[in-house]
Order: C-alpha cells, then sequence, then structure tokens
C-alpha cells in the first residue's frame, strides 16, 4: 500500500528558532501534499496545499511566511515553522493522494510530527 | 474554503449496540465524502467513502448515508466492537482538490 513517511515525530525547540519537517512518499509520487494541524481536541485543520514546482496555496488566516512549504520533488514537500513560538506546539501531520490512485480519493497520512516550542 | 460540521464530539455505547456519527457540510460543490479512523497513537485511515451521486453504501458493519440536499452525511457502525473504539473523522472535498475535516468523534465501545 502507499506509504507517507514524516520526520521527525517529535521536536522540541526554543521560542525563535525554526524547525522543519519533512513528508516524503516512499513508493508512489505527489504531485500534491496536503499539511493538516491537529489540535488537541482532535479537529484536523487544514494549513495549506503543497503543490510540487509551484508555490502551496494556503488556508485562509494561515501564514505563508509563519509556515514555509516547498515541494521540491515528487516524493518530498517540507513544512518550516519559522521563529516558533509557544503558541505553534502542536501536531502537525501531512497526507498525499496517490497520483495513479486519484479517482480513489484515499488520503495517506504521515505519522505526524508533535512540536513542542520552549 | 468548505466548513465541515461533526457530531457528537463523543459517544459512548454498549458492545453491540450501533453507533451513528453525523456531518454536515457548507459547499455544495462538494462531491466525495470519506470516512477515517484513527486509532490511538496511530495515523487516520479510510474506513468507507461516498461520492455525490451516491445516496448510501455500505461495507459489512459499516454504512455511510449521503443527503445532498440537506448538505449532510453520517457514518452507521451496527454491532460494534471494542475494536471499534476510536477516533472518527469525516471530511468533505471539491474533486478531491482539499479535504476539510470535521473536528471528530471520540467512540467508546464498552464491552
Amino acid at each position: 500500500g502507499a506509504v507517507v513517511s514524516q520526520h521527525p515525530s517529535r521536536v522540541i525547540c526554543k521560542s525563535g528558532t525554526s524547525v522543519k519537517i519533512e513528508c516524503r512518499s516512499l513508493d508512489f509520487q505527489a504531485t500534491t501534499m496536503f499539511w493538516y494541524r491537529q489540535f488537541p481536541k482532535q479537529s484536523l485543520m487544514l494549513m495549506a496545499t503543497s503543490n510540487e514546482g509551484s508555490k502551496a496555496t494556503y488556508e485562509q488566516g494561515v501564514e505563508k511566511d509563519k509556515f514555509l512549504i516547498n515541494h521540491a520533488s515528487l516524493t518530498l514537500s517540507t513544512l518550516t515553522v519559522t521563529s516558533a513560538h509557544p503558541e505553534d506546539s502542536s501536531f502537525y501531520i501531512c497526507s498525499a493522494n496517490p497520483l495513479e490512485a486519484l479517482n480513489t480519493g484515499e488520503l495517506f497520512f504521515g505519522e505526524g510530527s508533535r512540536l513542542t516550542v520552549l | 474554503g468548505e466548513n465541515v460540521e461533526q457530531h457528537p464530539s463523543t459517544l459512548s455505547v454498549q458492545e453491540g449496540d450501533s453507533a451513528v456519527i453525523k456531518c454536515t457540510y457548507s459547499d455544495s460543490a462538494s462531491n466525495y465524502f470519506p470516512w477515517y479512523k484513527q486509532e490511538l497513537g496511530k495515523r487516520p485511515q479510510l474506513i468507507i467513502d461516498i461520492r455525490s451521486n451516491v445516496g448510501e453504501k455500505k461495507d459489512q458493519r459499516i454504512a455511510v448515508t449521503l443527503n445532498k440536499t440537506a448538505k449532510h452525511f453520517s457514518l452507521h457502525i451496527t454491532e460494534t466492537q471494542p475494536e471499534d473504539s476510536a477516533v472518527y473523522f469525516c471530511a468533505a472535498t471539491y474533486n478531491f482538490n482539499k479535504f476539510y475535516f470535521g473536528s471528530g468523534t471520540k467512540l467508546n465501545v464498552k464491552p
């Protein structure tokens, strides 16, 4: 089956530093990957859509300069939280839809990354 | 963008009983509605989905119904088992461009 790998699974950083999270599709290609933030009360909030070879599209209320997304290849998207603050502490999870399975609509999720900003 | 609301946020049932989770969506253009199950510490996984040209879909003990006019869809789990305990998310999308998720329902099946 399709596998999406996310790294790191946990990261602790100091306020003001930047953190990069990687999302890789291991056995398929994806022109599009989605970045979500999962809040303590369970909800998955769509932050942005990462597009290979072009700029990411951000949802309303999500600061693009704070959450930098780079989709450099068909198997890798990165999310960089710049100048992180404690309120950025959260669980970030990426997902992708395999090119060859576009008509099924199934999303495959990474393991998620727990960010804690001190 | 799309707004998906999900109820209830928590649901506790006795083993063998049925469970129903309901979602509403705001964008009438949405045409695909998946349901994901997330077990504790694991990633969400697709359990069933429905397209806008279908009113109901069933897969063994789980079924999903869609009412396009009212813009709501529901997940039905019959004969619940302890292993059904998890968080369930509904989602809506138009042509798989973006997936908007509901806030999740924590289902607890008591043995």
